[in-house]
């Protein structure tokens, strides 16, 4: 089946020390979504990839890079996370062409953070 | 002033009653689109539905109807005969060109399904 893959499901990482999540798609979708979402909370826009075009969020931090090296893979950077950064981060993908309208995103399961 | 607001934090019902969620929106572009997205416990959000603001017309899947009105900018979600596998986080969310189409998401309505 077709979907959105993240990994991984779980990660912890030490405080200040780099750490990379991974998505992988097989919708062949154009755009790509980092969402950061903290308990009882509602999903929260980091940036996002329409095509190859990158569109960071006014207030995402510029501790939170991303790159998107082809169509199918997109990573999140934290350079040096901190206790605040952890959170569930979400991947999520969209088609969106002139014409067709904006379709739905479709969501990995997401990767839990932990900071030590 | 929120754009999509979800005035129930949470509801508990017992299984097999009817519930339903609430959503007011507010915009002002004429052309937008409506999601309803489910989070359950183990955290994935799960699609259910995507309406455009042309469409009025209600909806029903199964247990899941949606009724959007434009004159009260709202577009409720009733789950019919509820059951513990409805237990989850839902969340309302809207689409819209002043916010270049990105979605603006309701603060979510946790629902327990008590068996």
């Amino acid at each position: 089946d077709a979907m959105v893959i993240q990994n991984p499901r779980y990660q912890v990482t030490q405080f200040g020390k780099p750490v990379t999540l991974s998505c992988s798609q097989t919708l062949n979708h154009n755009v790509m979504y980092w969402y950061q979402q903290k308990s009882s909370q509602a999903p929260k826009l980091l940036f996002h990839y329409y095509d190859k075009d990158f569109n960071n969020e006014a207030d995402t931090p510029d501790n939170f890079q991303s790159r998107r090296p082809n169509t199918s893979f997109c990573f999140l950077d934290i350079r040096s996370p901190g206790l605040g950064d952890a959170a569930m981060y979400l991947c999520a993908t969209s088609r969106e062409s002139s014409g067709q309208g904006f379709q739905p995103q479709h969501f990995g399961d997401g990767t839990r953070l932990s900071i030590l | 002033a929120q754009k999509v607001t979800q005035a129930q934090t949470e509801i508990s019902v017992v299984e097999k009653e009817d519930v339903t969620l609430d959503c007011v929106y507010e915009t002002r572009d004429t052309t937008y689109y409506l999601f309803w997205y489910k989070q359950p416990p183990s955290g994935e959000l799960v699609f259910l539905i995507r309406r455009n603001s042309f469409d009025e017309q209600n909806e029903i899947s199964g247990r899941y109807s949606w009724n959007f009105q434009k004159s009260t900018s709202s577009f409720n979600f009733t789950i019919t005969a509820s059951q513990v596998v409805d237990s989850a986080v839902y969340f309302c969310a809207l689409s819209e060109a002043a916010s270049n189409y990105q979605l603006i998401w309701g603060a979510g309505t946790k629902l327990i399904i008590k068996p």
